[in-house]
């Protein structure tokens, strides 16, 4: 089947922009997270969602923000972008809270100049 | 709260040696835990998980990993290195429940020296 599809694989922006990226769960699951991966801090948890709703959200500004449709495709969306924001994008999905695992897709590599 | 420290940010080992990467947690409920690999410009790819049943897991690529509660480690062996193992490794505990979010350790680059 086919895995979780993340696009655009690489974005560049300009500082002050915005931008969204999207994300298309496996087939069945309905569980959508986000996560930033910067060399400095590591893999950090964004938002999760669940049947269009956020279950739990990271410690991040209020420019970063999502939501999932009935379909269960998501989507995030940051604002006013700072040079900070350069990173990759991870979404992920799973069946129901990650009992079987989350499965990542290959990520959006953003690049704010 | 939850939390993972992986030592070693860099191992290298010789192609047939033993693997064994390191992961430690704290987690305030029972966690479920999880070994992740990445390989340059990828996404990740789930290695193995501990769900609470069997403590010893068995994943893919010949890869397994041990819960031992007492230690609140989830260590990640493989009995021998091939030079396509070489990736970087990260180690994850999720609270289960209500907790929908995995948090990572640093990671470990894995090393596979000819």
């Amino acid at each position: 089947k086919a895995g979780v599809t993340q696009t655009p694989r690489y974005l560049i922006k300009t500082r002050g922009q915005q931008v969204t990226l999207s994300c298309s769960p496996i087939s069945g699951h309905r569980s959508v997270s986000w996560y930033q991966q910067t060399p400095g801090q590591g893999l950090q948890f964004l938002f999760e969602y669940f049947s269009e709703t956020q279950r739990n959200k990271g410690n991040f500004p209020g420019r970063f923000s999502g939501r999932q449709f009935s379909n269960s495709r998501s989507e995030m969306n940051v604002s006013t972008l700072e040079l900070g924001d350069s990173a990759l994008y991870l979404c992920a999905s799973s069946l129901e809270a990650g009992l079987d695992g989350y499965t990542f897709g290959s990520g959006t590599r953003l690049t704010v100049v | 709260a939850q939390s993972v420290t992986q030592l070693g940010s860099h191992v290298s080992v010789s192609e047939g040696a033993l693997v064994l990467l390191r992961c430690n947690y704290s987690s305030s409920v029972p966690p479920y835990l999880f070994w992740y690999v990445q390989y340059p410009n990828q996404g990740l790819q789930l290695l193995l998980k501990y769900t609470s049943a069997a403590t010893l897991v068995k994943g893919i690529n010949g890869f397994e990993a041990e819960f031992k509660k007492s230690e609140t480690s989830f260590h990640l062996t493989k009995p021998s290195a091939h030079m396509s193992d070489a990736a970087e490794y990260f180690c994850a505990v999720s609270g289960g429940g209500s907790n929908y979010k995995l948090t990572f350790g640093k990671g470990t680059l894995l090393t596979v020296n000819p």
